[in-house]
């Protein structure tokens, strides 16, 4: 079992529309949770990182939240945009044990005008 | 350019040869690290190299991966004997420091491998 677990698996929307993204995590502890998003073809770019001791995170129109005590985070994406489109991967970095870095199978998500 | 640089983009090669993957991090980057996506699969952390220290490999698949960092700043992935199943995206990244437990990542665009 993937210690990083995110849902739903795949997400369509329509442009303008709110979503929400999860993530729910075994690894314990760790040293900060990242969001990344992933265009297609391209490299993963950073949109968040926590450390335990945030609850919420902010990056434009992306809002990442943390509950250390459920392990679980979430992404929110708000007014989306045709470009929002990709795969948003979340990971859990455990810097304690050398460089222990669990990825998520990451979320696709499509935005339709 | 100011971001992480990759060569090649794509390769194909015959299962049984060596290939190496070249990875040119953002100037002034302490902090290099590869990563593998294996089509359908989420990323894998294979070698993270700081500064003059000993690289962590535990997330190198076999002894045919292997990786050099020549002078703190290029990087060499080199895989030895390929076989079907290294067929993968293959991604570096660089950050400022590495240590710092917020320090950011930048990924190149990467090396899609294709062993046939």
């Amino acid at each position: 079992k993937n210690q990083v677990e995110q849902s739903p698996q795949s997400l369509i929307i329509l442009e303008g529309k709110n979503c929400t993204l999860q993530c729910n995590y075994t690894v314990s502890p760790f040293s900060n949770l990242r969001w990344y998003k992933q265009d297609t073809g391209r490299g993963p770019v950073s949109l968040t990182i926590m450390t335990f001791s945030e609850n919420t995170k902010s990056n434009g129109r992306y809002t990442a939240t943390l509950d250390a005590d459920t392990k679980q985070s979430s992404l929110h994406i708000t007014a989306s945009q045709l470009s929002d489109s990709a795969s948003y991967i979340c990971v859990v970095l455990d810097l304690q044990r050398g460089f222990k870095t669990i990825f998520g199978a990451g979320t696709r998500l499509f935005v339709k005008a | 350019g100011a971001g992480v640089s990759q060569s090649p983009s794509n390769k194909v090669t015959e299962k049984g040869k060596d290939v190496e993957l070249r990875c040119d991090p953002i100037s002034g980057h302490t902090a290099l690290y590869w990563y593998r996506q294996s089509l359908g699969q989420g990323l894998e952390f294979l070698i993270y190299f700081q500064g003059n220290s000993a690289p962590d490999k535990s997330g190198l698949p076999s002894d045919r991966f292997s990786a050099e960092r020549t002078g703190g700043s290029v990087s060499t992935l080199t895989i030895q004997r390929t076989q079907q199943e290294d067929s993968a995206v293959y991604l570096c990244a660089s950050s400022f420091q590495g240590t710092a437990s917020t320090d950011t990542q930048y990924f190149g665009p990467g090396t899609r491998l294709t062993v046939l």
